[in-house]
């Protein structure tokens, strides 16, 4: 696509729920990014693939949290058990190739309530 | 993950008037600093991507200079539109390829 899709763009959930969060990064793209940002801070990372496989999770904050990208393509960040806490946007990046010339291309993210 | 402070928080701007505003972070085990734009309900946009010490770059009335040796890097905006409105994030990468954001800088710009 010409740019990077995230949906839902907005999601409101009640504490405890089970989420889904999904990012359609630029075809040909090899590395794909997943960002956090609570209110008032920068982007924290969360997670970085190279094709299909979770280069780097080390930024996920606990196991409740968990990201697939099975065709190398299309992500799902996924969220079990919601807490209030877990509320921030999410925001997914794509770029060509991971280096110190690559630039990201962000999605417009998804805004989740937790309730 | 790199410790990353911009200043100011927020700043009002005068449509016409230039204004800068600066990214601080650790001069080592830094890779490139990256400049993105994110106005309300969009993408954040990349501005910039800066490799080396004392890049200066320029997309239309917005600049940014690098130093590397010192940790630092500014951001101008000349001559101010009220579409220049936005939060200014900037972003090192560091040896751990990782992008760490600062809270950014959020300029509003009166007409």
């Amino acid at each position: 696509g010409a740019g990077v899709s995230q949906t839902p763009s907005n999601k409101v959930t009640e504490k405890g729920k089970y989420v889904e969060l999904r990012c359609d990064p630029i075809s040909g793209h090899t590395a794909l990014y997943w960002y956090r940002q609570s209110l008032g801070q920068g982007p924290e990372f969360l997670i970085y693939f190279q094709g299909t496989g979770a280069a780097d999770d080390s930024g996920l904050p606990n196991d409740r949290f968990f990201a697939v990208r099975p065709e190398g393509s299309v992500s799902t960040l996924k969220i079990q058990r919601t807490e209030r806490g877990d509320s921030a946007v999410y925001l997914c990046a794509s770029s060509r190739d991971r280096g110190p010339g690559y630039g990201y291309t962000f999605g417009s993210g998804t805004r989740l309530t937790v309730v | 993950i790199l410790n990353v402070e911009q200043s100011p928080q927020s700043l009002h701007v005068q449509e016409g008037d230039s204004t800068n505003f600066t990214c601080s972070f650790p001069s080592s085990n830094f890779y490139a600093l990256h400049w993105y734009r994110w106005e309300t309900a969009k993408s954040p946009e990349a501005l910039f991507v800066m490799t080396l010490n004392g890049d200066e770059k320029k997309k239309g009335r917005i600049s940014a200079t690098l130093n590397t040796k010192e940790g630092y890097s500014y951001l101008y905006i000349k001559g101010s539109q009220p579409e220049d409105s936005a939060t200014y994030l900037c972003a090192p990468l560091g040896n751990d390829y990782k992008l760490s954001f600062g809270a950014g800088t959020t300029v509003t710009v009166r007409a």
